[in-house]
This record gives structure tokens, sequence and C-alpha cells, in this order.
């Protein structure tokens, strides 16, 4: 069974430019995270799509963060402009459970450095 | 706000001893507690959860505790092997909303 892909790995941007990663989670999961790591710290929660709608995107800064999931698949996260505090892993998770009690599959992630 | 909180950044444990990595937690409305595991470059995945109605989970070499008097939950390893060796998050869940601590850095040495 093929995992969750995210893409690109690594990407070093300008504060103020814009970045963009994908994700494809495993086949047949609906519900769909993101999530930003800063070093030192756990994985925080930026939004979740159940299917290709929004269930929480209460910790999203949205003036500059935006993410859509179409046809219910493939996600892609936006920032823009970016700031230098945006540096993290951004981390891409799926289940195949609409509420959240089991295991969520991570993707490897996107470093993002912000300079 | 930190939810989850594990107090202890790093464990050194030597194999074969137990390791036992440590994790608090402040809402009483989480449900269902899980432990992850994360190497370096690779996201966390998931090793062992309990759900709040239980106290003692087991998964071979894992042990999970849960103390929800305290709001405590421990993971266990007997005996600790090398490659064990990775960064461990404790990850709370409250109706679909996972919250997760900073993690530990557990090295056991050879």
């Amino acid at each position: 069974e093929a995992g969750v892909a995210q893409s690109p790995r690594y990407k070093i941007i300008e504060k103020r430019q814009s970045v963009a990663f994908w994700c494809n989670p495993i086949s047949g999961h609906a519900t769909l995270y993101w999530y930003q790591q800063i070093l030192g710290q756990g994985p925080k929660l930026l939004i979740q799509f159940q299917n290709n709608g929004v269930v929480d995107d209460s910790q999203l800064p949205k003036d500059r963060f935006s993410a859509e999931r179409l046809k219910g698949v493939d996600s892609t996260l936006k920032i823009q402009p970016a700031k230098l505090e945006d540096s993290a892993v951004y981390l891409c998770a799926s289940s195949p459970r609409a509420v959240n009690t089991g295991e969520l599959f991570f993707g490897e992630g996107s470093r993002l450095t912000v300079l | 706000d930190q939810q989850v909180k594990q107090n202890s950044p790093s464990l050194s444990v030597q194999e074969g001893r137990i390791s036992i990595l440590n994790c608090d937690y402040t809402n009483s409305m989480f449900d269902y507690f899980l432990w992850y595991k994360k190497y370096p470059a690779e996201g966390p995945t998931f090793l062992i959860s309990i759900s709040s109605i239980k106290d003692k989970n087991e998964d071979g070499r894992f042990t999970v505790f849960l103390n929800k008097s305290a709001k405590h939950l421990s993971l266990h390893i007997v005996p600790s092997q090398p490659g064990d060796s990775a960064v461990y998050f404790c990850a709370a869940s409250a109706r679909g909303d996972m919250r997760f601590g900073a993690g530990t850095r557990l090295t056991v040495k050879p």
C-alpha cells in the first residue's frame, strides 16, 4: 500500500515570496490533515478536510495560508506571502476515519526555510 | 496553549533496559491517546494507542499506561533496542481534535 506522498521535500524561499506544497493521501482515506511542525515543537494542526470539505481550520493563519482539496483526493497548501516564522516542516497526514480516534498516517513532510 | 506536555526533551537508556517516556495533559475532554515515533527526515509513524476507558494497553515490547486522575500517560519499552532510538510524540484527541506534545528524543546505547 502506497503511503502519503508529499512534495517538494525541501524548499528555500525569501520572505514575502510564495510557496505551495502538495499532498496525495493514502487511497481511500477520507480525512486529510495539514500540520506545521516548528523545530523543537510538536506538530500543530493547520487544517482538516473530510473529503473535499473543511472540518477545522481554526488554527490556519488565513491572511497568508490557504489550502484546498479538490475532488476529495489531493491537497495543496499555499503560503503567500511567507514570513520568517513560517520556517517549519509541513506534514500531511490522512486517516480512513471521519472522527479521529485512530492513528494518522503521515507523509515525510516538506521542509520550508524562509530567509 | 500546551494541552499536551512532554517535559523531558531527551532520554538515554542502555540497551536491554526499560525506557519510560512520560506525557501530561490538561484537557479532561481527551478521550483517546496515542504515541508516535519519528526517525530523522521521516514523518511520524503510529506506535500504540489507548482509549480513555482503559488504563493499560500492551503491544509486544510497548506498553502504554493511562492515569486519568493524574492526567498522565507513559510509554514503557522493554527491552529497549538501539533501533528504538527516535523522537517519540505523545498525542491526545478530543472528538477528532488531536494535539501533540513537543516530543522526547530517546537514545538507546548498545
